[in-house]
C-alpha cells in the first residue's frame, strides 16, 4: 500500500516571505501522480499544483513550485511571496497511474501566514 | 455548471440511525469516491466508482453503502450510525485528465 507523510502539522511564514512544505511518500511503482490541495477554513479542496513522477522538470503555478526528488520520494511544496490568503490546510496527495484515480491523502500540514 | 453538489451541509445523528449523503456532478464524469476526513486528519477512501453500476471498496469502508445508478448520482448510506462515523464526508468526481472536482463537504455529527 502506498503511504504519504507530512511530518510538520503546522508551519508559519511572515507575509512576503517563502516557506516550504515537505512531503514523503513511500511506493515502489514508476508510474503515479502527486498533488498538493489547500483547504481553507471553508473545507473546500482546491488543487494547488499537480507532477507526474515521468517528468523530471518540477511543476510550477505562479508563487507555487514543487521539488520533486523521485529517488528520495521526496515532493516538497514551495511558496513564494506568501500573502495572507495563503493561509490554509495544505495536503500532500499520490495516485498510482492505475489505481483508478484513488487518491491518497497526507496527514495535512496547517500554514499560517503573519501580516 | 454546478460541480460537484453534496447534500445536506450539516447533520446531527443519533447513534443507531442511518441516513443516506446525497452527491451529484453534472459534468459527465465517469469516476466518482467518497472521502472522510477526521479533526486534523488526511481524507481516507471509503468507496469510489468507475461508472454506473460499478462500485467497489476503498480503505475505510466498514459501515458504509454505496450505489451508483447514473452516472450523475453517488449516495453514501450510513447504516446503524457510531460516534466513530463522526466526520466530515467529501464526494469527488475525476476526468480523464486526472481533474479532480470535490464536493464542499458534509459535516456529520453522531451523538
Amino acid at each position: 500500500a502506498q503511504t504519504v507523510t507530512q511530518s510538520q502539522p503546522e508551519m508559519s511564514v511572515q507575509e512576503a516571505e517563502t516557506v516550504t512544505l515537505s512531503c514523503t511518500y513511500d511506493t515502489s511503482e514508476s508510474d503515479y501522480y502527486l498533488f498538493w490541495y489547500k483547504q481553507p477554513p471553508s473545507r473546500q479542496m482546491i488543487l494547488v499544483i499537480r507532477q507526474e513522477a515521468y517528468k523530471q522538470q518540477n511543476a510550477t503555478e505562479n508563487r507555487f513550485s514543487v521539488n520533486f526528488q523521485k529517488a528520495a520520494k521526496s515532493f516538497s511544496l514551495k511558496i513564494s511571496d506568501s500573502q495572507l490568503g495563503d493561509a490554509a490546510m495544505y495536503f500532500c496527495a499520490f495516485r498510482l497511474g492505475t489505481s483508478y484515480g484513488k487518491l491518497t491523502f497526507g496527514q495535512g500540514t496547517i500554514l499560517t501566514v503573519h501580516p | 455548471n454546478a460541480g460537484v453538489t453534496q447534500t445536506p451541509k450539516f447533520r446531527i445523528l443519533k447513534i443507531g440511525q442511518s441516513m443516506t449523503l446525497q452527491c451529484t456532478q453534472d459534468m459527465n464524469h465517469n469516476y466518482m469516491y467518497w472521502y472522510r476526513q477526521d479533526p486534523g486528519m488526511g481524507l481516507k477512501l471509503i468507496y469510489y466508482s468507475v461508472g454506473a453500476g460499478i462500485t467497489d471498496k476503498g480503505e475505510v469502508p466498514n459501515g458504509y453503502n454505496v450505489s451508483r445508478s447514473t452516472t450523475e448520482d453517488f449516495p453514501l448510506r450510513l447504516e446503524l450510525a457510531a460516534p466513530s462515523q463522526t466526520s466530515v464526508y467529501f464526494c469527488a468526481s475525476r476526468n480523464d485528465r486526472n481533474g479532480y472536482t470535490f464536493g464542499s463537504g458534509t459535516r456529520l455529527t453522531v451523538v
